[in-house]
Formats: structure tokens, C-alpha cells, sequence
């Protein structure tokens, strides 16, 4: 089944402890995307892949971090999380033409409380 | 000016009706649009992907408008399960950085 999974799906923590929430995708994208969706804001794009080794900021990096070592993998890393950072998080996947961005298949959310 | 806008509604019509939803963006060099459905904080899924020429899935319309820089969203006939919040989004540049509307919330009435 092809799909794009998030682990965990809910997590509280305590600023300054260090997290991770891991993304993989099983149907080859080029491209793939974390996003945080806060009540009244949407939903707002983190980091960006287009392949591996090729990261981007969004509109909201501060804070994280991303790599993209394998093509299926992309882990979103909080150093110090802090209670700002307290939101549901998507990953995204998707293929890229090369001109144009395919449509995203999404994971199904990790919801972060940092206190 | 926000980089995508959209009505936030909520729009409450009746079974049948016909609503339309329109959005702005403000970078002309826009290359991909979209409309997603988003269900209570469950994971967005595509709606349609929109194109210059127009197109239709449906009961379904979607438009994009280069020049005056909006997309629409046309639902005919609507249904109790159309109640979601629908979301525009905006590709732009060569990286594709991606943009959502903040969404804007439909309710179909009995």
C-alpha cells in the first residue's frame, strides 16, 4: 500500500529534550515536506526535499532541522523544543516533473505538546 | 499581504446547493495550484489540481485565473460529506515551496 508514515503520532515532551519524528514514504517521490498546522494559521511548510542531500527552508525553519540521507526517509529533528513549538505536524510526499509539483500524499500527523 | 488568501467561511448551505470558493496568491511566478479537502486535523488530501484551461471531476470545477491571480472551486449539487474545510495551495519557484490558504470551512446543511 503506498503511503507516507509518521512516527509517533502523538508525543509530549519538555523544552530543551531533544526529539525526533521520523517520515518515510514508499513510493519512490523525489520530493517530500514537513509542515506544523496551528489553529487560525493553516498549515505552514517547515523544510523541503527535493531529493536527497537537496534541503530547503520554508516558511518556518526556525527551530528545526532536516535531513534527507535515503530518498524514502525524511526526519524532522527539534534540538531544544521549546513550548512555541507545541502543533500538529504533516509530512509529505510527492513526485516532481521537474516544472511542476505532483500532488502530496500526506502522513497522518504526529501531535507534539511541549511543556 | 498574505501570500495565499481565502474566504475562512464558514459557508452553511443546504443539501443541493451550488457554493463557489475563491482564492488569491500574490507570486506571479506561481507554477502549481491546488485544492485540497482537510477533515477535523485528519491529514489534507488532494482535491484536484488546477489548470489554466479549467477542470472538472464531478460534481467539481476548478479554475485558475493567471492574469488576475485567483483559483475558484466550484461544488454543484452538495452533499452532507462535502462539510470539510478546503484548502488552496500554491507551488512557486524552482524548488516548489509549497503555500496553503488558511482554509476556508464548508458545512452542507440537511
Amino acid at each position: 500500500e503506498a503511503q507516507v508514515t509518521q512516527n509517533p503520532r502523538y508525543l509530549i515532551t519538555v523544552t530543551g529534550k531533544k526529539l525526533t519524528v521520523t517520515c518515510s514514504q514508499n513510493m519512490n517521490h523525489e520530493y517530500m515536506s514537513w509542515y506544523r498546522q496551528d489553529p487560525g494559521l493553516g498549515l505552514r511548510q517547515i523544510y523541503y526535499s527535493m531529493n536527497v542531500e537537496v534541503t530547503d527552508k520554508g516558511d518556518v525553519p526556525e527551530g528545526y532541522k532536516v535531513s534527507r540521507k535515503e530518498k524514502r526517509n525524511f526526519p524532522l529533528i527539534l534540538e531544544s523544543p521549546s513550548p512555541n513549538q507545541t502543533s500538529l505536524y504533516f509530512c509529505a510526499s510527492s513526485l516532481y516533473s521537474g516544472s511542476e509539483l505532483g500532488e502530496q500524499y500526506f502522513g497522518p500527523g504526529t501531535r507534539l505538546t511541549v511543556t | 499581504r498574505k501570500e495565499v488568501e481565502q474566504d475562512p467561511g464558514p459557508f452553511n448551505v443546504p443539501e443541493g446547493a451550488t457554493v463557489a470558493f475563491n482564492c488569491t496568491y500574490s507570486n506571479s511566478a506561481s507554477q502549481s495550484f491546488f485544492w485540497y479537502r482537510q477533515d477535523c486535523r485528519k491529514e489534507p488530501k488532494l482535491l484536484m489540481s488546477v489548470y489554466s484551461s479549467g477542470n472538472e471531476d464531478g460534481r467539481f470545477t476548478a479554475q485558475l485565473n493567471r492574469a488576475s491571480q485567483y483559483i475558484s472551486l466550484l461544488i454543484r449539487d452538495s452533499k452532507l460529506s462535502d462539510s470539510a474545510t478546503y484548502l488552496c495551495v500554491v507551488a512557486s519557484g524552482g524548488y516548489q515551496k509549497v503555500t496553503f490558504g488558511t482554509g476556508t470551512k464548508l458545512q452542507v446543511i440537511p
